[in-house]
């Protein structure tokens, strides 16, 4: 059975710095993996969508890399801002299945 | 605008009573899901459909029950026979079967008492 670790659970940083948030796998047959934000209270809105034949993508100033060989995804956030204070959630969608997996998520505070 | 949207944001009912979330979409996507969202755990996948008057099982079905009539409605009952039904109920939807990227809706926080 996939299971989903993030790392940390949750981080505090200054504004301006550029932080890595970690998602690994007990499986690493993952097809694709999306990175999600949370804001409290509300639903989730999808940042960024590595597919099957992709290693990395790249949205303003958040980069995702996927290493499957490892079973490991990092989020890459360039410049920290307050906006950027919310929880972030990784999930891979297993090879064969049509259902994603959720990590708990990193709640990150950026703070002015 | 195209999107998910869940009604109402906010229920509350008590104990032993039966109660369904709305989920609607006008994106055409085929696929749709239903979620749990509790404090320290991950989302866990309640049921989902893949198409128009079919629907499966997710992880933690037991105590709810769903329809799937027309493509952009997903409806999920919550029964008294779910145990703990306070919780945070997110609903999706997915289109783009190469990629199965989701899409959610804004959630509906249902407490009972």
């Amino acid at each position: 059975k996939q299971e989903v670790t993030q790392i940390p659970a949750a981080l505090s940083v200054p504004e301006g710095e550029n932080l890595v948030l970690n998602c690994s796998f007990t499986d690493s047959a993952i097809y694709n993996l999306q990175w999600f934000r949370q804001d409290p209270g509300k639903g989730l809105t999808s940042l960024l969508l590595i597919q099957s034949s992709q290693r990395e993508q790249t949205s303003g100033r958040l980069n995702a890399s996927l290493d499957k060989s490892s079973g490991r995804s990092t989020l890459y956030i360039a410049a920290s801002q307050p906006g950027d204070s919310a929880t972030y959630l990784c999930a891979g969608l297993n090879t064969g299945f049509q259902k994603l997996v959720f990590g708990t998520g990193t709640r990150l505070l950026v703070s002015p | 605008d195209g999107g998910i949207t869940q009604s109402p944001k906010y229920l509350f009912r008590k104990e032993g009573q039966n109660v369904t979330l709305s989920c609607e979409q006008n994106l055409n996507h085929d696929a749709m899901y239903w979620y749990r969202q509790d404090p320290g755990q991950g989302l866990r996948l309640i049921y989902y459909s893949q198409i128009v008057n079919d629907f499966q099982k997710g992880d933690i079905a037991e105590g709810y029950s769903v329809s799937r009539e027309k493509k952009e409605s997903f409806p999920l009952t919550v029964t008294s026979a779910q145990k703990n039904p306070t919780a945070f109920y997110l609903c999706a939807s997915s289109m783009n079967i190469a990629t199965y990227e989701q899409y959610f809706g804004p959630g509906t926080r249902l407490t009972v008492t």
